[in-house]
């Protein structure tokens, strides 16, 4: 079953800009997480955040929270080209804790 | 340095065989997980374990089977009976689980490929 869906499901952007990338979801969490993923490689944890929460921050990273709207997105800021990377956000259900349900992702590209 | 080692980076499998991935982390984690990722999605639970010699079935369990025997090993096998094996798949670890006190990301392994010959 699929709890989060991503969009754009491509991103192409220029180096220096930044990028903004979107979940919804379904049912209600616990957390939702960010994750990052290089072709062909492990996923990386990159942010978590409480359903009780609305915005935090990591570095670069800024991530909302709409639990009103079953949403959340991801701002990476004055991107580089090693962004470059698929993004999956990753939900936490209340019904269904202990494990992560994965959205189908956002490639995004960043051009040098 | 700690982390999750899946092994092996690639394998191949003939029709009607059965195969099984290795997945052994030195984190200490009591929660470990199974996922398929097919290309160009997103990744699908196979199998999951909050504690040793125990596990549950995630999404997609069917022609698959795991063992806990070991907090840091949790093996998965693909049988004949998985009709459609080839995918990249990956394992993760997490502290989260029944005496997590605060929610916890996993910590993934780098996949192993596997194609059906």
């Amino acid at each position: 079953s699929q709890q989060g869906e991503e969009d754009p499901q491509a991103l192409s952007i220029q180096e220096g800009e930044n990028a903004t990338m979107n979940c919804s979801y379904k049912t209600s969490i616990n957390n939702l997480q960010w994750y990052r993923q290089n072709s062909g490689r492990g996923l990386v944890h990159l942010i978590l955040i409480r359903s009780n929460e609305r915005e935090k921050h990591s570095g670069r990273l800024r991530v909302t929270l709409d639990t009103s709207k079953k949403s959340s997105s991801l701002l990476i800021t004055a991107s580089r080209a090693a962004d470059t990377a698929s993004y999956f956000c990753a939900t936490d259900t209340v019904d269904s804790s202990y494990k992560l349900i994965f959205g189908s992702g956002t490639r995004l590209l960043v051009r040098p | 340095d700690g982390g999750i080692t899946q092994s092996p980076k690639y394998l191949f499998r003939k029709e009607g065989q059965n195969v099984t991935l290795s997945c052994e982390q030195n984190l200490n984690h009591d929660a470990m997980y199974w996922y398929r990722q097919d290309p160009g999605q997103g990744l699908r639970l196979i199998y999951y374990s909050q504690i040793v010699n125990d596990f549950q079935k995630g999404d997609i369990a069917e022609g698959y089977s795991v063992s806990r025997e070991k907090k840091e090993s949790f093996p998965l096998t693909v049988t004949s009976a998985q009709k459609n094996p080839t995918a990249f798949y990956l394992c993760a670890s997490s502290i989260a689980g029944r005496q997590a006190t605060r929610p916890y990301g996993y910590t993934f392994g780098s996949g192993t490929r596997l194609t059906v010959v």
